[in-house]
């Protein structure tokens, strides 16, 4: 099986840097992907790692060490617009299903 | 290029009744996942769907069945609904036969279908 941890919220200041952590423990593994999903909207696709180490996109960045079975994202310049859930989630080795945790509910403030 | 769209976007039903949940796949895109999101939690995988056969089931029972047309559109059928079956229903495609420039295959998603049993 397998069992993913995210915190459930996070508050965070226009303009400042956060770190959303996960934390995975999986019968296998076949990349780590990372969705935001605004409220009564569509999950969105922004980023995928899978190989140890950072990926680096604009203002998102994300990480992941299959040892230790840990990924972060990474927001940087925090606008008011990324107050979202993040969604992590790992991609079975079949590929055909994502497991994903329950969402990381970022609240962005002025 | 076209998006992931699902119909109806809500709809509300009576405990024991069936439903019909549909879905057009982002152009290009042949194999269709269903995911059920409860309130506060992340989406669940329900089935996938590639070449119009079901090819992955996670841990929902058989009341929920798919199918998968000739043009990659898809529909989630669930019987005897029950109260619990509340939740966002959402559909997602991706290319089976392309990983894309990193190899991510990743799902694209629709904005969902709101259940609400009652």
């Amino acid at each position: 099986g397998q069992n993913i941890d995210q915190p459930t919220e996070m508050t965070a200041t226009e303009g400042a840097i956060v770190q959303i952590n996960c934390t995975y423990q999986t019968s296998g593994f076949n990349g780590l992907f990372w969705y935001q999903q605004h409220a009564g909207e569509a999950p969105t696709f922004l980023s995928y790692n899978v190989l140890d180490g950072l990926e680096e996109k604009g203002r998102f960045s994300s990480f992941l060490s299959r040892s230790k079975g840990y990924s972060y994202l990474l927001l940087k310049e925090l606008q008011m617009k990324d107050s979202a859930s993040y969604l992590c989630a790992v991609r079975a080795p079949s590929a055909r299903q994502l497991t994903f945790g329950s969402g990381t509910q970022l609240t962005v403030l002025p | 290029e076209t998006g992931v769209t699902q119909s109806p976007t809500h709809l509300i039903k009576t405990r024991g009744q069936q439903v019909t949940l549909r879905c057009s796949s982002q152009s290009g895109h042949n194999t269709v996942s269903w995911y059920q999101q409860a309130l506060g939690q992340g989406p669940q995988f329900i089935f996938q769907y590639y070449r119009e056969e079901e090819n992955g089931r996670g841990n929902f029972p058989p009341r929920f069945s798919g199918l998968q047309f000739p043009n990659y559109s898809s529909e989630l059928n669930v019987n005897a609904l029950e109260l619990d079956d509340s939740a966002l229903y959402l559909c997602a495609s991706r290319d089976n036969g392309r990983g894309g420039e990193s190899g991510a295959n990743v799902l694209t998603f629709g904005a969902g279908s709101r259940l609400t049993v009652l």
